[in-house]
């Protein structure tokens, strides 16, 4: 079935980049998601990238998509303490409609 | 543009009882998507409707319901609360709530059944 996974922990210096991983099993998939989550808060998009697409960038945020391995990261430059949150890797595949699959969370703590 | 509202915010129910969750979408969203998130299980898919009607559904029992008004706006209900639904309910609302469409997220109803 499908499945989602991260790492679920990463701490990092200030003004370090980051890099959080995640690998996915579903090859339809059409997008995939990064979201943010802060202490107490709901989700927040941060970016996507299409699946015919090997990288997108957005200001600070670089994501790299490997489809062929079904690896996807996002680099997260000069890193700063309100980045600090759980970043969430989500797929949408064909015909899943509002379907979205998550991975389990990282963890990201940057450090002064 | 107004973003994703669920209310209530906060809720604490005693086992047995039912509860009623509201989410309004972004103005001209018609999609509308309901996510369970516990620490053990992570985010989990409910369901989604489209157009007053459930077009995907995740694998819970049947306790979890829902439905889709004709502005769009959806509400949850789960019966018979157990301790275990003790939950952030998190709903998404999307354009037309096709796989191409991004999904953006409310602040979530936090529910704890005592």
């Amino acid at each position: 079935g499908e499945d989602v996974e991260q790492s679920l922990f990463l701490s990092v210096r200030e003004g370090d980049s980051s890099v959080i991983n995640c690998t996915y099993t579903d090859s339809s998939s059409t997008y995939l998601y990064w979201y943010k989550q802060e202490p107490g808060a709901g989700l927040q998009l941060l970016t996507y990238i299409f699946s015919n697409m090997d990288m997108k960038q957005d200001q600070r945020l670089t994501v790299l998509l490997n489809k062929k391995d079904k690896h996807l990261s996002l680099r997260i430059a000069d890193t700063q303490t309100g980045d600090s949150a759980i970043y969430f890797c989500a797929e949408s595949g064909d015909n899943q409609g509002g379907k979205l699959i998550f991975g389990q969370g990282t963890e990201l703590s940057v450090k002064p | 543009k107004a973003g994703v509202t669920q209310t209530p915010r906060y809720l604490i129910k005693t086992r047995g009882q039912q509860v009623t969750l509201s989410c309004s979408p972004i103005s001209g969203h018609r999609s509308v998507s309901w996510y369970q998130q516990t620490p053990g299980q992570g985010l989990q898919f409910l369901f989604e409707y489209f157009s007053e009607t459930q077009r995907n559904k995740g694998n819970f029992p049947g306790r979890f319901s829902g439905r889709q008004f004709s502005n769009s706006r959806s509400e949850m209900n789960v019966s018979t609360l157990e301790l275990g639904d003790s939950a952030l309910y998190l709903c998404a609302s999307s354009l037309g709530g096709i796989s191409t469409d991004t999904q953006y997220f409310g602040p979530g109803t936090r529910l704890t059944v005592l």
